[in-house]
């Protein structure tokens, strides 16, 4: 999906484990986003990086944390998940206005 | 508050024939919008954009309309194929944060 890569694709957790979901680009650019997905309620925005070193909230950012390591890759973080966090997650690059987001190809969430 | 909705679920369709999916937005800050396309287990794929100091985009068979006073889009298909059997996502912005529709799934009948 356009040079944006998450990891894993599918994952299973406990309620109360912790993991980080990943997502790197190859296409330099400063934005990226994480939205979660889930039945009926579109995309919604949880965390968004505008360059390097700042981050900021969206929509529904409780029970998350996430982390802009570099320009390439921006980790979303669950500390102690919940099955209400059960969903598909996407991360996204913004090319900018006239032009797009990319996204990547999600990271399956089941929390038992 | 949903700021951005999609009404219709659902539209079905003959191939050959118009598609027209509807989006409502109600922050009248935003400037941006754009229309995406998602195939399970895929991540949504871009399909046309619109400026807000626009009325009109278009791109091969896809046309998006925005009209500003109604805080209203619509992405016109024609004609429409199987192959766009998919889920469309309307989004709008204004700066940095993106909204999202819910989504209206279009089946193409061949």
């Amino acid at each position: 999906n356009a040079g944006v890569t998450q990891t894993p694709k599918f994952q299973v957790l406990k309620t109360g484990q912790s993991m980080t979901l990943q997502c790197a680009q190859d296409m330099n650019h400063n934005s990226m986003y994480w939205y979660r997905q889930d039945p009926g309620m579109g995309l919604r925005l949880i965390y968004y990086s505008a360059s390097e070193g700042t981050t900021d909230k969206g929509e529904v950012p409780n029970g998350y944390n996430v982390s802009r390591l570099n320009k390439r890759e921006f980790s979303l973080r669950l500390e102690s998940a919940a099955p209400s966090q059960t969903s598909v997650y996407f991360c996204a690059i913004w090319t900018g206005k006239q032009e797009t987001q990319y996204f990547g190809p999600g990271t399956r969430l089941l929390v038992l | 508050d949903q700021q951005v909705k999609q009404n219709s679920p659902s539209l079905s369709v003959q191939e050959g024939r118009i598609s027209i999916l509807n989006c409502d937005y109600t922050n009248s800050m935003f400037d941006y919008f754009l229309w995406y396309k998602k195939y399970p287990a895929e991540g949504p794929t871009f399909l046309i954009s619109i400026s807000s100091i626009k009325d009109k985009n278009e791109d091969g068979r896809f046309t998006v309309f925005l009209n500003k006073s109604a805080k209203h889009l619509s992405l016109h298909i024609v004609p429409s194929q199987p192959g766009d059997s998919a889920v469309y996502f309307c989004a709008a912005t204004s700066g940095n944060q993106f909204y999202f529709g819910t989504g209206t799934s279009l089946t193409v009948i061949p």
